[in-house]
């Protein structure tokens, strides 16, 4: 079945650490993108990728980095810049394609800083 | 900027009732889409409905249906017949149209109890 694989499900990451959390998807979507979601603001949008090798920061990118070399992978780095990780990361995709096509969701990455 | 606001943080209803969750939006396009997702405490977001701008008639999709005022830019879910299943946080969001890769903008949700 086709959808988007985030992983791992937890993760605990300490001070001063960089951590890299997955986002693979089989729907040959082009689009991908990473959401944080925090207790009462809603998701927040990190980076995007609109193609292969090219992505744009969102609202929160800072101490965030992410890369797109294969059209099936968009991992984010969480860097030590980052004060306040702790929080659930979604992971997107959208196909590129006219209409009101809907994002389609992994089912999230709990970064708890220990 | 496109925003998404969502006025009500909590709710709550009756098992068999009707809910109504509200959404209002600014934007200067005439042309995007709207979504109502539903997530529940597997944290899994899952499309509840969605509405294209250009088009009058609100969307329905069995118990759920959506009050579209474009000139009010208000987007309304209607829940009919609530079952406990429903019980879920749920985000408006909105896309615009112009490109096919346009992010998703989203609310910041409002959660949905169902009292048996």
């Amino acid at each position: 079945d086709g959808g988007i694989t985030q992983s791992p499900k937890y993760l605990f990451r300490k001070e001063g650490q960089n951590v890299t959390l997955s986002c693979e998807q089989n729907l040959n979507h082009d689009a991908m993108y990473w959401y944080r979601q925090d207790p009462g603001q809603g998701l927040r949008l990190i980076y995007y990728s609109q193609i292969v090798n090219d992505f744009q920061k969102g609202d929160i990118a800072e101490g965030y980095s992410v890369s797109r070399e294969k059209k099936e992978s968009f991992p984010l780095t969480v860097t030590s810049a980052q004060k306040n990780p702790t929080a659930f990361y979604l992971c997107a995709s959208i196909k590129a394609t006219q209409g009101a096509s809907e994002a389609f969701f992994g089912q999230g990455t709990r970064l708890t800083v220990v | 900027a496109q925003t998404v606001t969502q006025s009500q943080p909590e709710m709550s209803v009756q098992e068999a009732e009707t809910v109504t969750l509200s959404c209002t939006y600014d934007t200067s396009e005439s042309d995007y889409y709207l979504f109502w997702y539903k997530q529940p405490p597997s944290r899994q977001m899952i499309l509840v409905i969605r509405q294209e701008a250009y088009k009058q008639q609100n969307a329905t999709e069995n118990r759920f249906s959506v009050n579209f005022q474009k000139a009010a830019k208000s987007f309304s879910l209607k829940i009919s017949d609530s079952q406990l299943g429903d019980a879920a946080m749920y985000f408006c969001a909105y896309r615009n149209s112009k490109t096919s890769y346009d992010k998703v903008i989203f609310g910041p949700g409002t959660s949905l109890s169902v009292i048996p």
